[in-house]
């Protein structure tokens, strides 16, 4: 496995802001990716950050709404933009050290937007 | 379509009784691979186990043991001699193909009562 770190590891927003999730890991990985999991429920997949070019979305979400950067190996960062309390839920980073080998989650962070 | 199905939603057992958290798996295809994640309160999803469709060996691992039946399409997972500890969600998961996405279950809620 390896360590993933999240920051912040929460914060409370006023709506119409925006904020950005960075994913930190302490070795190479191929695969890393973005989920929300809303308050109550299961883990939604929001895109697949590839290194070097645009993430891959998921039907329902767009990259206006959540811009997604991956600068290298071991680095992403997903913004959650002009916010709403719908936006309100854990955002977790998954990672994979080979693709479709078993992904390993980050501590999340757990946002609030009033 | 696939598909996993965590029928329990809730689950409280007292400490030191064993308890076996449910899941049911829907694909038509034969290779595939499952998963189960824990998520105590402080928010990390922790990656408990991964099994391939080829392998249904049970597998154990102290108080952690899964059973694999593809009959009946279940991949249940069980803890002995339960402690608060375990108090989690529990999430099964399926992965149909190594490029594809992780398709989770609802999670049950255990509750580990001293």
């Amino acid at each position: 496995s390896a360590v993933i770190s999240q920051k912040p590891s929460r914060d409370i927003c006023q709506r119409g802001t925006s904020l950005t999730i960075q994913c930190q890991v302490d070795s190479q990985v191929t695969m890393m990716f973005w989920y929300r999991q809303q308050p109550g429920q299961s883990l939604t997949l929001i895109a697949t950050a590839n290194q070097g070019s645009e993430a891959t979305y998921e039907s329902g979400f767009v990259i206006d709404k959540f811009p997604i950067s991956r600068p290298n190996l071991t680095f992403s960062t997903l913004t959650v933009s002009n916010m709403s309390p719908e936006d309100s839920s854990i955002y977790l980073c998954s990672v994979e050290f080979q693709a479709g080998e078993t992904q390993y989650f980050g501590p999340g962070t757990r946002l609030l937007v009033l | 379509a696939q598909k996993v199905t965590q029928a329990q939603t809730e689950i409280s057992v007292v400490e030191k009784e064993d308890v076996t958290l449910d899941c049911v798996y829907e694909t038509r295809d034969t290779t595939y691979y499952l998963f189960w994640y824990k998520q105590p309160p402080s928010g990390e999803l922790v990656f408990l186990i991964r099994r391939n469709s080829f392998d249904e060996q049970n597998e154990i691992s102290g108080r952690y043991s899964w059973n694999f039946q593809k009959s009946t399409s279940s991949f249940n997972f069980t803890i002995t001699a339960s402690q608060v500890v375990d108090s989690a969600v529990y999430f099964c998961a399926l992965r149909v193909n190594r490029d594809d996405k992780i398709i989770f279950g609802k999670g049950t809620r255990l509750h580990i009562l001293p």
